[in-house]
């Protein structure tokens, strides 16, 4: 079993729809939760980040971390054919660990106009 | 924010020949820099954490004497492919670590990778 599971999709939705993009990880040690976005031929850029559990929203984008169900979301509103990319989660330990990200394999994600 | 630059975007080699990758930080001092490989559809994986003035952290599996790293400045990392071959075709990327409070924060500074391809 990987240490962090994602559907790589492709999800494709209609522009203006809600956005549910999820992980599964093994790790309970994981403390640091992020999402980044990857455009095509592009390197990742952070989008989100939380620690622990709990929601956090950033405009039209929210995070989501439940620990208990080691099982992280992120939600986009509103969705834009400008929001179509790779969302790759990653997470990592933190202090006495290390803060390098352990990432998912991304869920593509194509907004149609 | 803190910027990293890597060159080139997009390189086709012939099978056996050396491709350079440049990775440099704009802006701020990278004391540690890591260089992951993606393949399509998969998830990046670390291959390397290199150490300004000292020598690379090779992940398992990573064989060091085909992927060079070399971190000679604060500003420059680069990852040497020799004898490149057709399975070393991959989108390579580095990433740089800003600092621990960044990083607490997710914030590690990529490159916008590298596309390889071997022929």
């Amino acid at each position: 079993q990987k240490e962090v599971e994602q559907d790589p999709g492709p999800l494709s939705v209609p522009e203006g729809a809600i956005v549910s993009l999820n992980c599964t990880y093994s790790n309970s040690a994981f403390q640091y939760f992020m999402w980044y976005r990857q455009y095509s031929r592009k390197g990742p850029e952070l989008l989100m980040y939380t620690y622990s559990s709990g929601n956090k929203e950033d405009g039209r984008f929210t995070a989501q971390v439940d620990k208990s169900s080691k099982y992280i979301s992120l939600f986009i509103r509103d969705s834009q054919p400008s929001d179509s990319a790779t969302y790759l989660c990653a997470m990592s330990v933190g202090s006495g660990g290390s803060y390098i990200p352990t990432f998912g394999r991304g869920t593509s994600l194509i907004v149609h106009p | 924010g803190a910027v990293v630059s890597q060159h080139p975007s997009r390189v086709i080699c012939k099978s056996g020949t050396s491709v350079k990758i440049e990775c440099r930080s704009l802006d701020f001092q990278a004391t540690t820099m890591f260089w992951y490989r993606q393949f399509p559809k998969q998830s990046l994986m670390l291959m390397a954490t290199s150490n300004e003035g000292s020598k690379a952290t090779y992940e398992q599996g990573v064989e060091k004497d085909k992927f060079l790293i070399n971190h000679a400045s604060l500003t420059l990392s680069t990852l040497t492919v020799t004898s490149a071959h057709p399975e070393d075709s991959s989108f390579y990327i580095c990433s740089a670590n800003p600092g621990e409070g960044q990083a607490k924060r997710g914030g590690y500074t990529f490159g916008s990778g590298t596309r390889l391809t071997v022929v």
